[in-house]
């Protein structure tokens, strides 16, 4: 199975603060790469896939970049509404697999 | 954007067999891009995908899983708008949140999308 290894597990930060997630996969995803937004009590929704696309309603503040096996997310602008637990996903081949999460508080 | 919405029963003993549903509205079920799946999420292990079916009856299964699970399309609904899953041999490690998702599939991109909102799950004597 391709292990996907996020850092940090937990971030403090503040509304306007500019964050980033890594993200890295123990081999070659070329751009098999999305990233998911959790909020509490709520199913993970889909943020950014192929590494930086996105489908409509998602804010301009989150873009992701990478290739191969390291990736970032990176908010521009932290917003309220953006304190969360983000989790990285591979889906280059199966089982799909997923990192441990990226819990940012504030 | 379809909705789904998972059921089925919320605690289980152990050895029992999990059996959910997960009914699609809103959206199309057919289509050669769109596979209908789970995928739980427990403290101890993360978010884990189970599996997903095509229209077509077509599964793929998590191979750590893969001896228990069986997906299937309800092919009693006229618009092919139901897909289950069935987990045998339930132990407290089963404990968890299920959802069922949509996975897309196009050229050179695969998601998840959207997610039910969720079941709990739990396995207790």
């Amino acid at each position: 199975d391709i292990q996907m290894t996020q850092s940090p597990s937990s971030l403090s930060a503040s509304v306007g603060d500019r964050v980033t997630i890594t993200c890295r996969a123990s081999q070659n995803i070329r751009s098999f790469l999305n990233w998911y937004q959790q909020k509490p009590g709520k199913a993970p929704k889909l943020l950014i896939y192929s590494v930086s696309s996105f489908l409509s309603g998602v804010p301009s503040r989150f873009s992701g970049s990478g290739s191969g096996t390291d990736f970032t997310l990176t908010i521009s602008s932290l917003q309220p509404e953006d304190f969360a637990t983000y989790y990285c996903q591979q889906t280059y081949t199966d089982p799909i697999t997923f990192g441990g999460g990226t819990k940012v508080e504030i | 954007q379809p909705q789904l919405q998972e059921s089925g029963p919320g605690l289980l003993k152990p050895s029992e067999t999990l059996s959910l549903t997960c009914n699609v509205s809103g959206g199309p079920f057919i289509s050669s891009s769109y596979y209908w799946g789970w995928i739980r999420q427990s403290p101890g292990k993360g978010l884990e995908w189970i599996g997903n079916i095509h229209y077509s009856g077509s599964a793929d299964y998590n191979p750590s899983l893969k001896s228990r699970v069986t997906i299937s399309v309800d092919t009693s609904e006229k618009d092919f708008s139901q897909f289950s899953l069935k987990l045998t041999s339930m132990t407290a490690a089963d404990t968890a949140i299920y959802y069922c998702v949509r996975r897309v599939i196009v050229t050179g991109a695969i998601w998840f999308d959207p997610w039910g909102q969720g079941i709990l799950v739990s396995v207790s004597s």
